[in-house]
Order: structure tokens, then C-alpha cells, then sequence
């Protein structure tokens, strides 16, 4: 069962915000949204994550809608390196999360 | 601090073969999580420990594979007889205990022959 719906893909300009849109319409009250990216060949690596409010820290922004049915992820001023699959998780249970296919960005020069 | 450590990063072995992939958690870590990740079916936990417990193995695929954790530096995934589907990346992963999110390595690349 998907519990998140990501686009399959995405290009963003070098130097610009990159948002990353997610759909998480069946998530419940306690669910937290998680987010992690995968650069080709590494292990996954935690970005952010929220419950209700917007959060922010030195990698990213993570809004989230009033209903908690979709939220997107910003990266403010995207580099080559940024280039990765981005995933967007809702953890089910406290160490249970439920990873989807994820979104390939590519970061264009 | 070296993060989370795993070895071989690569192994290629023949079918029927026993194959033990390795990893070392972030000191402090309670829990340890290991996963398995293919084109077809993405990531996937297979097991995690708390504590050095085995916690929740429902998603080890069949008694070929099997998870062990004798001490709170050291966890292994081994899987006997190797057949040529188990092939993914099989990544091994901590966390403190807390909301935050898991620290991956750098994951195994098994190929079975």
C-alpha cells in the first residue's frame, strides 16, 4: 500500500529552489512525514521531517498543507550535488517506514 | 565520528553459497535496521534490533536469511544457501532512539551467480 504519491522526476536550474510536491491523502494525525535522498550509489540519507508545522533546517524547508494531505520539500538553492532520488515517507509505526519510488532530480548547469 | 560501517561493499558469490554481510552501528545507537533494495521492489526493512534484540523480522523474505546482533558494535545478515534473486544492495542502518531520521551505510552490492 503507497502511502505517499511522488512524481517520477524532475529538472531544476543550478542555483535555483527546487520543490518537491508529495501527496500523502490517507496519512493519519500521528504520522510524521519524513524525507530522505538517495545519491546513485550511497545509502539514503535523512533530510527533514514534521508532523504538522513547517520545518526548517540547513538542508532544507518542508511545508506542509493545513490538512496534512500533501507537503513538499525545498531546497533552497539547488546544486549539482543535490542531484539524487528524493523520497517522501510517512512513518507508519514508531520504526516502520514505508519508502515509495521516489522522485529523481535532476539539477541542470 | 566514521558513521554507520558495513563491509564487504562488494560480493560476488556463487549460488548455493553462504554469504554473511557485516555492520557496524554509530556508537550510542540503540537500534539497527537492515534493508534490502532492488530495481523491482525498491527498499525494503527486512529486520531491526533495539538493544541488540531482534525486534521485528517479519519482512526477512525466507529462513534462508537470518539476522544476528551479539553486541551493541556489531550486527550480521547471512544468507544461506545464496540464490540468484537474493542479488540487491543491502543497506544497514542506526538511529539514537529518537524522531530523527536513520543513519545508512554505504551498503553491500551482492551478486549471486
Amino acid at each position: 500500500d503507497a502511502k505517499t504519491t511522488q512524481p517520477p522526476s524532475m529538472d531544476c536550474a543550478e542555483g535555483r529552489a527546487a520543490n518537491l510536491p508529495c501527496n500523502h491523502s490517507t496519512i493519519s494525525g500521528n504520522e510524521y512525514v519524513y524525507w530522505y535522498r538517495q545519491i546513485h550509489s550511497q545509502g539514503p540519507q535523512y533530510i527533514i521531517h514534521g508532523l504538522k508545522n513547517n520545518e526548517t533546517n540547513e538542508m532544507a524547508s518542508l511545508i506542509i498543507t493545513e490538512d496534512r494531505k500533501s507537503s513538499t520539500l525545498i531546497l533552497p538553492h539547488a546544486t549539482l550535488r543535490d542531484t539524487a532520488v528524493y523520497y517522501c515517507i510517512v512513518r507508519v509505526d514508531y520504526y516502520q517506514l514505508i519508502w515509495g519510488a521516489g522522485t529523481k532530480l535532476i539539477i541542470k548547469p | 565520528d566514521a558513521g554507520v560501517i558495513q563491509s564487504p561493499r562488494h560480493e560476488v558469490t556463487e549460488m548455493g553459497q553462504e554469504v554473511t554481510l557485516r555492520c557496524k552501528p554509530i556508537s550510542g545507537h540503540d537500534y539497527l535496521f537492515w534493508y534490502r533494495q532492488t530495481m523491482m521492489r525498491g527498499l525494503e526493512l527486512l529486520i531491526y534490533f533495539n538493544n541488540n534484540v531482534p525486534i521485528d523480522d517479519s519482512g526477512m523474505p525466507e529462513d534462508r536469511f537470518s539476522a544476528k546482533m551479539p553486541n551493541a558494535s556489531f550486527s550480521t545478515l547471512k544468507i544461506q544457501p545464496s540464490e540468484p534473486r537474493d542479488s540487491a544492495v543491502y543497506f544497514c542502518a542506526s538511529n539514537p532512539g529518537t524522531d530523527y531520521g536513520y543513519t545508512f551505510g554505504s551498503g553491500t552490492r551482492l551478486t549471486v551467480v
